[in-house]
């Protein structure tokens, strides 16, 4: 498939479980973001990787943990997760970082559900 | 603080009929500005840039710094409109490539 995919689509877990979120990019993209969609609030960009290298956090827990092993691939491992992480997690790449005439494109999202 | 505020939640009008979706931002350096959309069942992805002063499926921006806004209009709404539109505004002085993305309105184009 062409274009930033992300699995699983679904995730349920216990909030001593450890998983981990997939993301990947067929598009020759170098650089690599994680946002979160909660149901009553804005999308909130979580990280953003270029070439490889993190660029930002913004402000995340530490129970969330970003791995980009390459240009393609992004991770998002997840452990003693709260309910309140319960959300839509979002993957998007672009060309190079987002400036005026950059575009992001998304993936479908990991809907998280954290018991 | 930076913030991109969608007063409206949900904007609901009749085919033909003009369609504004609001986007007032807050930032005190030069902005650039986004639309982003969503239709039923597919991704997020990129309508239009302030910067490119283009007009896409029949909509434009125009950026007034004046009102710290970032409307989206469209003369005549069409069904296949109905869809989740977000404004987003790029920090200038950020060279990670942060958007920060307002909260959303959902356009709702009745036949």
């Amino acid at each position: 498939e062409t274009g930033v995919t992300q699995t699983p689509r679904h995730l349920v877990m216990g909030m001593t479980n450890k998983k981990s979120l997939k993301c990947e990019q067929h598009l020759g993209h170098n650089a690599m973001y994680w946002y979160k969609q909660s149901a009553k609030k804005p999308l909130e960009l979580m990280f953003v990787y270029n070439f490889k290298e993190q660029t930002e956090n913004n402000s995340v827990p530490s129970r969330f943990s970003p791995e980009c092993p390459n240009s393609s691939h992004l991770f998002l491992h997840l452990h003693t997760l709260q309910p309140e992480d319960s959300a839509l997690y979002l993957c998007a790449s672009s060309q190079d970082r987002v400036g005026p005439n950059e575009k992001l494109f998304f993936g479908s999202g990991t809907q998280l559900s954290v018991l | 603080a930076q913030r991109v505020t969608q007063p409206e939640k949900l904007l609901s009008v009749f085919k033909g009929a003009p369609v504004e979706l609001k986007c007032n931002y807050s930032y005190s350096g030069s902005p650039e500005l986004f639309w982003y959309v969503q239709y039923s069942r597919q991704r997020l992805q990129l309508l239009l840039r302030h910067i490119s002063r283009e007009s896409i499926k029949g909509f434009t921006a125009d950026l007034n710094k004046g009102e710290t806004s970032f409307h989206l209009k469209k003369p005549f709404a069409q069904e296949e409109d109905s869809a989740m539109y977000y404004c987003a505004l790029r920090l200038d002085s950020s060279n990670t490539g942060k958007l920060i993305f307002g909260q959303g309105t959902t356009l709702q184009v009745k036949p």
